[in-house]
């Protein structure tokens, strides 16, 4: 069974859409993140949440917000996406307290836009 | 600030070589450092991690990495590639300090094994 798991898989949506994407785990951590990761570029923050009271902007948090809906539920929206958010995106998760930090990724969701 | 540099965004190796991907880091604080693999269509999954115990690191698949501090880098080898170690490979970084949230990843080396 996956801990960490997204939804939708892929998803093709037209420019001025709203879109959300969803994740979920079942590893009982506290920390969830979002990443965008383009070709040559690796993976970016988007946001991330230490607990469902606490959720913080990351490096490239324009055009993005998120919701922190339980412990185990992270959501990310798009409010009206353009093509240049076409990327790959991960959910992952780490516990608390870790010193070291590290983090458990989802399968990912391809999104295009159109 | 901390980041990472990968040298080489594809390296391509024979079959039963050795596979060596680069990763140099900067932090400001002790770092701890991660190797991720990332198989077509697949998320990122966790070959090693270094947490400032032993400086030589052994993980899943037979690969292992070095921390060497003077040099800041943590390389990653494997002594003979094998066709399913074709992937894409992220080295990241987190810190010991007080912003120990945030993962800075590289960005990535695709690996192609040829027969």
């Amino acid at each position: 069974d996956a801990d960490v798991t997204q939804t939708p898989r892929n998803r093709i949506t037209k420019t001025g859409k709203r879109i959300m994407l969803e994740c979920s785990q079942t590893k009982g951590h506290d920390r969830m993140y979002w990443y965008r990761q383009d070709p040559g570029l690796g993976l970016r923050l988007i946001y991330y949440s230490f607990d469902v009271k606490d959720i913080n902007k990351g490096e490239i948090s324009d055009g993005y917000s998120v919701s922190r809906q339980a412990q185990a539920k992270f959501s990310l929206s798009l409010e009206s996406a353009i093509p240049n958010q076409t990327a790959l995106y991960f959910c992952a998760t780490s516990p608390l307290p870790q010193g070291y930090n590290e983090q458990f990724f989802g399968p990912g969701t391809r999104l295009t836009v159109l | 600030a901390q980041s990472v540099t990968q040298l080489g965004s594809h390296v391509s190796v024979s079959e039963g070589a050795l596979v060596l991907l680069r990763c140099n880091y900067s932090s400001s604080v002790p770092p701890y450092l991660f190797w991720y693999v990332q198989y077509p269509n697949q998320g990122l999954q966790l070959l090693l991690k270094y947490t400032s115990a032993a400086t030589l690191v052994k993980g899943i698949n037979g690969f292992e990495a070095e921390f060497k501090k003077s040099e800041t880098s943590f390389h990653l080898t494997k002594p003979s590639a094998h066709m399913s170690d074709a992937a894409e490979y992220f080295c990241a970084v987190s810190n010991s300090g007080g912003s120990n949230y945030k993962l800075t990843f590289g960005k990535g080396t695709l690996l192609t094994v040829n027969p």
